[in-house]
């Protein structure tokens, strides 16, 4: 079974809008951490936001922010006042147990926002 | 200058050729990565280090070899290349003192082999 799953291959959103990118997850360790990467089209990585399974509140950074539901095992990022600049792909990733284990990654979803 | 650095950013070769991505980082973590992507599959990890004397096979190491030559230092082997090893290579690192975890990536090196 997937660990992360990303449902949304594309989304469209129009500039200054919010838009929401779905991400579920699948662990049965109580101790996790979830990740948002964004990937422009030059191609590097860019970490964004991070939600511990601990965390009491959502992430926010900037206009980033992380609607975490434990219950329903989703991590979904709200990206609010779209900009040209926020066309990338975006990619979730979890880290389960302690830090010492490595980061398992969605297939992403491709955002593009129009003007 | 960039924190992780990876090289060459970009290298075509052919079906056979041994060929080494490198990659430094200068963030002073003892924690090492290489992944691929592949389109429509995200990135999947190969090998991890957590120091000098830790390596560590990841999802999908068939086929490639690593070498931790120091901290700084994580080098990624295709000892024979194969057409489907084309893809696009990062390296990345994190630091044991981060309880997060967070990986820092380096620019990515696009690796096709004809």
């Amino acid at each position: 079974a997937q660990k992360i799953t990303q449902t949304q291959p594309g989304m469209f959103v129009q500039e200054k809008e919010a838009v929401t990118l779905d991400c579920t997850y699948d662990t049965s360790d109580p101790s996790y951490g979830l990740f948002w990467y964004k990937q422009p089209s030059s191609g590097e990585m860019i970490f964004l936001i991070y939600q511990g399974s601990y965390d009491q509140q959502n992430a926010t950074e900037g206009r980033y922010s992380l609607n975490f539901q434990k219950a329903r095992k989703s991590a979904n990022l709200v990206i609010s006042a779209s900009q040209l600049g926020d066309s990338a792909m975006y990619f979730c990733a979890m880290r389960e147990g302690t830090r010492n284990t490595p980061l398992v990654f969605g297939k992403g979803t491709r955002l593009s926002v129009i003007a | 200058d960039a924190d992780v650095t990876q090289t060459p950013r970009n290298r075509i070769t052919k079906t056979g050729k041994r060929i080494m991505l490198e990659c430094s980082q200068t963030k002073g973590h003892d924690r090492m990565y290489w992944y691929r992507q592949d389109p429509g599959l995200g990135l999947r990890l190969i090998y991890y280090s957590f120091d000098v004397k830790d390596i560590n096979k990841g999802e999908i190491s068939d086929g490639y070899s690593v070498s931790r030559q120091a901290q700084a230092k994580f080098s990624l082997s295709l000892e024979s290349a194969i057409p489907n090893q084309t893809a696009l290579y990062f390296c990345a690192t994190s630091d044991f003192g981060d309880a997060k975890n967070i990986q820092y990536f380096g620019a990515g090196t696009r690796l096709s082999v004809l």
